[in-house]
Formats: C-alpha cells, sequence, structure tokens
C-alpha cells in the first residue's frame, strides 16, 4: 500500500528566507507521480509541483522546488524568499501506476513571521 | 477557464437526514474525484469517475454513500441517514486522463455538519 509520511505538524520561517518542509513516501510502484499541495485557511486546495517518478531532474515552479531524492523515498518541497501569503497548510501527496486517486500525508502547517 | 466549483458550499444538517452535493469539473477534464477532509488531516479519497464511468471506490464509502456522473460532466455526492461521523469538508477535484502529470485541481470544497 502507498503511505505518505509529512514528520512536521508545523514550521516557522522568516520572511524573506528559504524553507523545507519533508515528505517521505513507500510505495512498490515503478511508475508514480508525487505532488504538493498547499491549502490557505480559506480551505481551497492549489496544485503547487509534481515530480514524475522517471523524472531526472528536480521540478521547480518559481519559488518553489522538489528535492527528490528517488532512493531515500523522500520529495521534500523547498520554499524559496518565503512571503506572508504562504502562510498555510502544505500537502504531500502522490498517485502510482493506473491509479488515479492521490493519496495524502497529514500535512504541515507552515507560519512565515515579518 | 472556470475551475472546478462545488455547491453547496455549507451544509448543515440533522442526524438521520440524507444530502446531496453538487460538483461542477474544470469543462475539458474526463477525471472527476470526491475525497474528504477531516480536521487536521490531509483529504482522503472516497471515489473517482472517468467520463461517466465510476472507476474506484475506497472503503471508505460505506453503502449509504453514492455519487453519480450522468453524463460525463458534473457529479453528485450522497449521503444517506447522515451521521456526526459525516461530518467533514467534501472536496471534489478534476484531471485529465493523459499528460505528463495528471495534476488534480480542487473545488472549494462543501463543509458538512451533522448536529
Amino acid at each position: 500500500a502507498q503511505k505518505i509520511t509529512q514528520t512536521q505538524p508545523g514550521m516557522f520561517v522568516q520572511e524573506k528566507e528559504a524553507v523545507t518542509l519533508d515528505c517521505t513516501y513507500d510505495t512498490s510502484d515503478q511508475s508514480y507521480g508525487l505532488f504538493w499541495y498547499k491549502q490557505p485557511s480559506s480551505g481551497e486546495m492549489i496544485f503547487l509541483i509534481y515530480q514524475g517518478s522517471y523524472d531526472e531532474q528536480n521540478a521547480t515552479e518559481g519559488r518553489y522546488s522538489l528535492n527528490f531524492q528517488k532512493a531515500r523515498k523522500s520529495a521534500n518541497l523547498v520554499i524559496s524568499a518565503s512571503q506572508l501569503g504562504d502562510s498555510a497548510m502544505y500537502f504531500c501527496a502522490m498517485n502510482g501506476g493506473s491509479q488515479g486517486n492521490l493519496i495524502f500525508g497529514k500535512g504541515t502547517k507552515l507560519s512565515v513571521k515579518p | 477557464d472556470t475551475g472546478v466549483s462545488q455547491n453547496p458550499r455549507h451544509k448543515i444538517t440533522k442526524r438521520g437526514q440524507n444530502v446531496t452535493f453538487r460538483c461542477d469539473p474544470i469543462s475539458e477534464h474526463n477525471r472527476l474525484y470526491w475525497y474528504r477532509q477531516t480536521l487536521g488531516q490531509g483529504p482522503e479519497f472516497l471515489t473517482y469517475f472517468q467520463n461517466e464511468a465510476q472507476l474506484e471506490k475506497s472503503r471508505l464509502l460505506s453503502d449509504r454513500f453514492s455519487a453519480e456522473r450522468p453524463k460525463g460532466s458534473f457529479s453528485t455526492l450522497e449521503i444517506q441517514r447522515t451521521e456526526q461521523g459525516d461530518s467533514a469538508m467534501y472536496l471534489c477535484a478534476s484531471s485529465l486522463s493523459w499528460g505528463p502529470t495528471y495534476e488534480q485541481y480542487f473545488g472549494p470544497g462543501t463543509r458538512l455538519t451533522v448536529t
């Protein structure tokens, strides 16, 4: 069975600094996708970034990058130059093979301090 | 390009009543998913459709839950004989079934409170 583990319930970061949110995963599939979503207090889930299991380069999207270490089964999210608007819950998720559904971790609450 | 919409946004019901939620996906997306999210947890998968076919159901989807997507466009999720444990945010998402990433785009959710 697939599983996502996020070990940081909450994180604080100073505005304009970088922060890394941890995510480890477990799967027996060879082909899978890893995703990060942001959930502000308003509740909507916002797609941030995707990494495929066969992608050789780490994914980047603007200030977001995904530090993918396949052998360690980790997919950490790095947010550079944090902004106050980055304060939210962040969820790591994966799908696998032909499965359409996503498996989510419990999330990390990020608070950006001015 | 409109996003995923869900109605109603909030629903308060008494235990034992039936409720129905609606989800309208992004128009060109052929996959539609339902998730449930309780406080302090990540979303949990309930079921998904590809076009009008329901391809997978989680064991979380008890017999009191039923979902439909009759014409491959919008979907409804019905909960019969609601229980207090059904109180949660119900999220709908849509995606394509092809392409490099299959990312799912979520709606704003329907928050259900069962009293």
